[in-house]
């Protein structure tokens, strides 16, 4: 167990509205990511922070934002929500930029 | 950019056979890290199997073992003695000198 957790688990929300997704550990590691999952996709790359309020976009960042104000803390803001951020959402750590990554429990979100 | 493919969406075997998945990569690097990762209904990713590629020795945990084809970038993945815990959906990652990429994964079954 990596010490990740994630929160809300799940959460449905309507489209337009904000939602904040926060991971947090208790590892003390340098690097974090968002990822969300998607069928026939794979795990695809939103966000990452290598430091506090070091942070840069992945693939897919559009209507993504991300905030690291403490190391233990990357949250994941999506401004106006739409039905395609319907999603799961994973974050994950490492200790270093390369190497494996442990990853969250994940959370559902469901945009209607 | 790198991509990764698994070109069986799909696999099923009974319990206690040999299982081999799967995965090409394709890169212009020469350093980078091949993963497998595990994902149970649980949804929680868990990692198998890592892979430097400047090692020659194919890695090996356990009843999973990988065969690292550098030249032909080729990454499979086998577990023997499979279990019913084994059924899971099985990703395959890259990581080189940009973030982790992964595959659209291969979902396992193992029947009784």
């Amino acid at each position: 167990d990596a010490g990740i957790t994630q929160s809300p688990r799940h959460k449905v929300t309507e489209t337009g509205t904000p939602v904040t997704l926060r991971c947090h550990q208790t590892e003390n590691h340098r690097y974090m990511y968002w990822y969300r999952q998607d069928p026939g996709h794979g795990l695809r790359l939103i966000h990452y922070s290598y430091g506090v309020k070091d942070t840069d976009k992945g693939e897919v960042s559009d209507g993504y934002s991300v905030s690291r104000s403490k190391t233990e803390d990357f949250l994941l803001t999506l401004e106006s929500a739409t039905s395609s951020q319907t999603s799961v959402y994973f974050c994950a750590i490492s200790v270093q930029r390369e190497g494996e990554e442990f990853f969250g429990p994940g959370t559902r979100l469901t945009v209607l | 950019a790198q991509t990764v493919t698994q070109s069986q969406p799909e696999m099923s075997v009974q319990e206690a056979e040999t299982v081999t998945l799967s995965c090409t990569y394709d890169t212009s690097e020469s350093n980078y890290y091949l993963f497998w990762y595990k994902q149970p209904p649980s949804r929680q990713m868990i990692l198998v199997i890592r892979q430097e590629a400047y090692k020659q020795q194919n890695a090996t945990e356990n009843r999973f073992s990988v065969n690292f084809q550098k030249a032909a970038k080729s990454f499979s993945l086998k577990i023997s003695d499979s279990q019913l815990g084994d059924t899971a959906m099985y990703f395959c990652a890259f990581q080189g000198a940009q973030k982790l990429v992964f595959g659209q994964g291969t979902r396992l079954t193992i029947n009784p």
